[in-house]
């Protein structure tokens, strides 16, 4: 299971675009890349998950490198409704796996 | 709406009095399961289930019970509760096991055990 490392926190303010990195050196070639978001009170809900390269929805976008080390969760434009906790989450499907850690505790101001 | 509800929302009790939390899904999903979140903890698996009548332990079983006897609902029980089991529950699921990773979660249970 390859461990993940995010930054504990961050700031931003609002129309900014926001770019939260995890690193997952460990990273298994069957393994797939998630986040999620969480609302304080509120249960995680997913966003976005990739493999490789690049993922793109209508909330946010997901880069991943070539080594597939690490990878970025893109969110264009941020509100105050943006702040949250944000999970990466790493592991293969269908193994019952799935690990969150601490998170990104993202902080938009105005 | 698609969606994942529990009951109660808010639930006070006393140490060793049973309690059920009511888990059910409406997207007719395969796989369900149970976290808790605390403070500094982040969340952690309690129970999880692949399919009706199939259960497994989660990462923090002790002091917990669960079963599926029909697909849409999973329903977490304790026993005896005890003050550690004061936390913010929630039940999740996604369409199979192979979707693991999709979860949907209900909006949690905040149960506190004196």
């Amino acid at each position: 299971l390859a461990k993940t490392t995010q930054p504990i926190s961050m700031d931003s303010y609002e129309g900014q675009e926001v770019n939260i990195t995890c690193s997952h050196n460990n990273i298994a070639t069957n393994d797939y890349i998630t986040w999620y978001q969480q609302f304080p009170s509120q249960g995680p809900r997913f966003i976005i998950q990739g493999y490789k390269t690049k993922v793109t929805n209508e909330v946010a976008s997901l880069f991943i490198p070539a080594d597939r080390k690490s990878s970025t969760l893109s969110l264009p434009r941020v509100s105050l409704s943006d702040t949250a906790v944000y999970y990466c989450l790493v592991g293969d499907i269908p193994n019952n796996d799935m690990r969150f850690g601490a998170g990104t505790r993202l902080t938009v101001k105005p | 709406e698609a969606q994942v509800t529990q009951n109660p929302r808010y639930l006070i009790t006393v140490t060793g009095k049973k309690l059920t939390v009511t888990c059910s899904q409406n997207m007719n999903h395969e796989y369900m399961s149970w976290y808790r979140q605390d403070p500094g903890l982040g969340l952690r698996q309690i129970y999880y289930s692949m399919n009706v009548e199939v259960t497994d332990k989660g990462d923090v079983p002790e002091g917990y019970k669960v079963s599926r006897k029909e697909k849409r609902n999973f329903p977490l029980i304790l026993e005896s509760p005890s003050p550690n089991q004061t936390s913010l529950y929630f039940c999740a699921s996604s369409l199979s096991q192979g979707q693991l990773y999709e979860q949907y979660f209900g909006p949690g249970t905040r149960l506190t055990v004196t």
